[in-house]
Parts: structure tokens; sequence; C-alpha cells
């Protein structure tokens, strides 16, 4: 079955230091995708990072980072610089994609949160 | 801004009750989606819609159906409301892609959610 496992239910970073966010998903499919994104308070779900299965490259953007591993079937998300901003939950997901299926599977997220 | 409009913001209501949830994707995209996010289950995937035909079903009670129109708006009817319905329910949509099958790094795009109080 696939399935995504963040087993942080929260993370405090101190603002300007990095932060690892963990992830670690289950899938028998060769191909696949994962994503994180951000939930602020007010509740909107904004993408951040992207990583392909095939991707031989850790993505980045900006601040972000993904940890990708893919015989330990990690991926981290790396905030390097927190901002007080960065407060948030985030959620790791996979896309799952077949003939009958496109979805997201989501894990049960982290919550961030930046102290001065 | 996403470019997904999700009306309303918020929908406070009885059980037994029947709500309507309205989804508008963004332009050009076919694809819609459905997620319920609740404290005790997470954000679950309901249903998800291409072009007009459903194309894959989670986790969705057989009280609630959606359809998507012609002009790739969609809705989620919500039927025989029950105090355990309450949840942020989210639309997302992307685009087409070709082949269906296999990773993609097309994001789904989420809209602000409907924020649905059963009293």
């Amino acid at each position: 079955a696939q399935k995504i496992t963040q087993t942080q239910p929260g993370m405090f970073v101190q603002e300007k230091e990095a932060v690892t966010l963990d992830c670690t998903y289950d899938t028998s499919d060769q191909s696949y995708g994962l994503f994180w994104y951000k939930q602020p308070s007010s509740g909107e779900m904004i993408f951040l990072i992207y990583q392909g299965s095939y991707d031989e490259q850790n993505a980045t953007e900006g601040r972000y980072s993904l940890n990708f591993q893919k015989a330990r079937k990690s991926a981290n998300l790396v905030i390097s610089a927190s901002q007080l901003g960065d407060s948030a939950m985030y959620f790791c997901a996979m896309r799952v994609r077949s003939y009958n299926t496109d979805k997201l599977i989501f894990g049960t997220g982290t919550r961030l949160q930046v102290f001065p | 801004d996403s470019g997904v409009t999700q009306t309303p913001k918020h929908l406070i209501t009885a059980t037994g009750q029947r709500v309507t949830l309205r989804c508008s994707p963004r332009s050009g995209d076919l694809s819609v989606y459905w997620y319920q996010q609740s404290l005790d289950q997470g954000l679950q995937f309901l249903i998800q819609y291409y072009n007009g035909e459903e194309r894959a079903k989670g986790n969705i009670l057989e009280r609630f159906s959606a359809q998507q129109f012609p002009d790739l708006h969609s809705e989620l009817n919500l039927s025989s409301l029950e105090l355990g319905d309450s949840a942020l329910y989210f639309c997302a949509s992307s685009q087409p892609q070709s082949p269906v099958q296999g990773p993609t790094n097309e994001k789904l795009f989420f809209g602000s959610g409907t924020q649905l109080s059963v009293l």
C-alpha cells in the first residue's frame, strides 16, 4: 500500500537556522512524484518543492531543498535560514498515477514553529 | 493566489442537512480533485474529475457526491450531514498530463478551502 509517514508532529527552530523535516514513503511503483506543501494558519495549501523518482539531482527551490534518498525511501525537506513566516504545517505528499487513479497521498504533517 | 476559487469560505449548518460546495479550477486545468481535512483523519482524497468525467475515487462516503460541469467547475454535494462531517474541504486543480501514468512534476494547485461546521 502507498503511504507517507511524517514522524515529527512538531518542530522548533530559531530564526536564521536550518531545519530538516522528515518524510518517508512506501510504494511499489517505480515511477512516482514527491511534493512538499506548506499550510499556514490561514489554511491554504502552498506548493513548495517537487522531486521525481527518476531525478538524480536533489530538488531545490530558493531556501527549500529536498534530500532525496531513494534506497531509504526518504524525502526530507530542508529549510535554510528559517524565517518567522515559515511557521506553519508542512505536508509531504506522493502523487500516484495510473490508468484509473491520479491523486496525492499526504502525510500527517509537521508543525514548524520558528522563534526569534 | 493559486487561481483556484472555492465558495463559500465558511458554511455552518445542522445535522441532516444538505450542502453544496463549489470549485472553479485554474484557467486551462482539466483535472479537479476534492480533499477533506479533519483533525482526526488528516488530508483525505475524496474524488477526482478529469474534463467532466470521474477518474478516481478515494474515501468518499455514499452520502457525498460530486460532478464537474462542461465549464470545468465542480461541485461537491454533502447530504444527511453528521457532526463528523465538520472539516475543511479543499478543491485542487492541475493541468492534463500526457501520458497519464508515471511521475509528473505538475503540482496540484489548491483553493483556500471551505470550512464546514455541522452543529
